[in-house]
């Protein structure tokens, strides 16, 4: 099946130590998105990828950065990861920006940071 | 800016239906989506109305769409106990660069 797939689904990092999450997609979608949802919160964007145009949202603190190699696999890198980045990452694709593209979301990667 | 509300949260009893609201404030919203997240998951694509449509029917699920009033509405017939879950509305508007602009949640709890 056609799917957005994370890994890890669990990761533990320590204050201050560089982590990686990892997403791919079999859907051959165009567009990756990494959004941080935080415990009873919405989603929020971090960033998007169109093909390789990284579009970074205003907010987005420059601790976190990303990676797309190929249409697969996008990276989301976090350089040092303080106790207030510990949340849920996700991961979704879309085949473009139009209004009719819908966002496929992956299961997620839960972040702690000890 | 765009701004999303939904109510926090919603207890029903099984076989009851369930109406989760939300209201959108972007005047410019193209589509409306309503995605399911269970515990520790990512989220699930449930449906998505156009915003030129006022109903949608897809087997228990029916949206409504008030554009006027900037109101959607999600219901859920025969609620079971797996559609406990988190339900988040989301906007897709011009003004915010087609990107999708997502409501608080709302926690449905679904009682025997």
């Amino acid at each position: 099946d056609a799917m957005v797939i994370q890994n890890p689904r669990y990761q533990v990092t320590q204050f201050g130590k560089p982590v990686t999450l990892s997403c791919s997609q079999t859907l051959n979608h165009n567009v990756m998105y990494w959004y941080q949802q935080k415990s009873s919160q919405a989603p929020k964007l971090l960033f998007h990828y169109y093909d390789k145009d990284f579009n970074n949202e205003a907010d987005t603190p420059d601790n976190f950065q990303s990676r797309r190699p190929n249409t697969s696999f996008c990276f989301l890198d976090i350089r040092s990861p303080g106790l207030g980045d510990a949340a849920m990452y996700l991961c979704a694709t879309s085949r473009g920006v139009g209004s009719g593209d819908t966002q496929y979301f992956g299961p997620g990667t839960r972040l702690t940071v000890l | 800016g765009e701004d999303v509300e939904q109510s926090l949260f919603l207890s029903v009893r099984e076989g009851d239906s369930s109406v989760i609201n939300c209201t959108y404030t972007d005047s410019s919203s193209t589509y409306l989506y309503w995605y399911k997240q269970e515990p520790g998951a990512g989220l699930q694509l449930l449906t998505y109305i156009f915003s030129n449509m006022d109903m949608k029917q897809d087997q228990r699920l029916t949206v409504l769409l008030n554009k006027k009033d900037k109101h959607l509405s999600l219901r859920i017939a025969d609620t079971q106990t797996g559609d406990s879950a988190i339900y988040f509305c989301a906007e897709r508007a011009n003004n915010a660069g087609n990107m999708l602009t997502f409501g608080g949640g709302t926690r449905l709890m679904v009682k025997p």
